[in-house]
């Protein structure tokens, strides 16, 4: 099953600090990746994907096969990139297309 | 917003009632998604469907059900048989057999009185 995991449940930085949030994959093949976002009261929507190699909001993510990793980030946090952050792969049609989201991570960026 | 929607926002039942939380789309969408999101635990997938009138069990299915008579349209039902039903609940939808992403519903939250 394509599987992705999450370390940290919650990530507390400085504002201006760099931040790093951690995901790693465990399924062979060439994965797709993608991240989401959660803002307060507001609803879960994709930050980026892995195919289109693009930063949004001044988050990258690169993917690294040998150390089996999407790790999201930010040179330099703002309050505004506080949320919950989740690492998802594309469905396992081997599965019927079915989805597992990462345990998620709380980024909280202090001023 | 639009695209998907979830009603009603809040919900509340007594124990021992069955509630049905509803989910629609007009993206077009094959794929549909159900997930319980609780503080700490990420989100966790209840059921799934990839095509009308089919539907698979995700990782906790145990004391829902659904069905999809309609592509539009992904009803979950909470029965009296979940144990902790307490919970945000969000719907998802996509295109199937594909790399595009899912797009999300503004969610339900379940309290249980």
């Amino acid at each position: 099953a394509q599987r992705v995991t999450q370390p940290e449940k919650l990530l507390s930085v400085f504002k201006g600090a760099p931040v790093e949030l951690k995901c790693n994959y465990s399924y062979s093949g060439s994965p797709e990746l993608f991240w989401y976002v959660q803002y307060s009261r507001q609803r879960l929507q994709l930050l980026l994907r892995h195919i289109s190699r693009e930063s949004i909001k001044g988050f990258t993510a690169d993917l690294n096969k040998g150390e089996t990793s999407f790790h999201l980030k930010k040179p330099f946090a703002q309050e505004e990139d506080s949320a919950m952050y989740y690492c998802a792969p594309v469905p396992d049609y081997n599965q019927g297309g079915k989805l597992i989201f990462g345990q998620g991570t709380e980024l909280s960026v202090k001023p | 917003d639009g695209g998907i929607t979830q009603s009603p926002k809040y919900l509340f039942r007594k124990e021992g009632q069955n509630v049905t939380l509803s989910c629609e789309q007009n993206l077009n969408h094959d794929a549909m998604y159900w997930y319980r999101q609780d503080p700490g635990q990420g989100l966790r997938l209840i059921y799934y469907s990839q095509i009308v009138n089919d539907f698979q069990k995700g990782d906790i299915a145990e004391g829902y059900s659904v069905s999809r008579e309609k592509k539009e349209s992904f009803p979950l039902t909470v029965t009296s048989a979940q144990k902790n039903p307490t919970a945000f609940y969000l719907c998802a939808s996509r295109v199937a057999r594909s790399y595009n992403e899912q797009f999300f519903g503004p969610g339900t939250r379940l309290t249980v009185l």
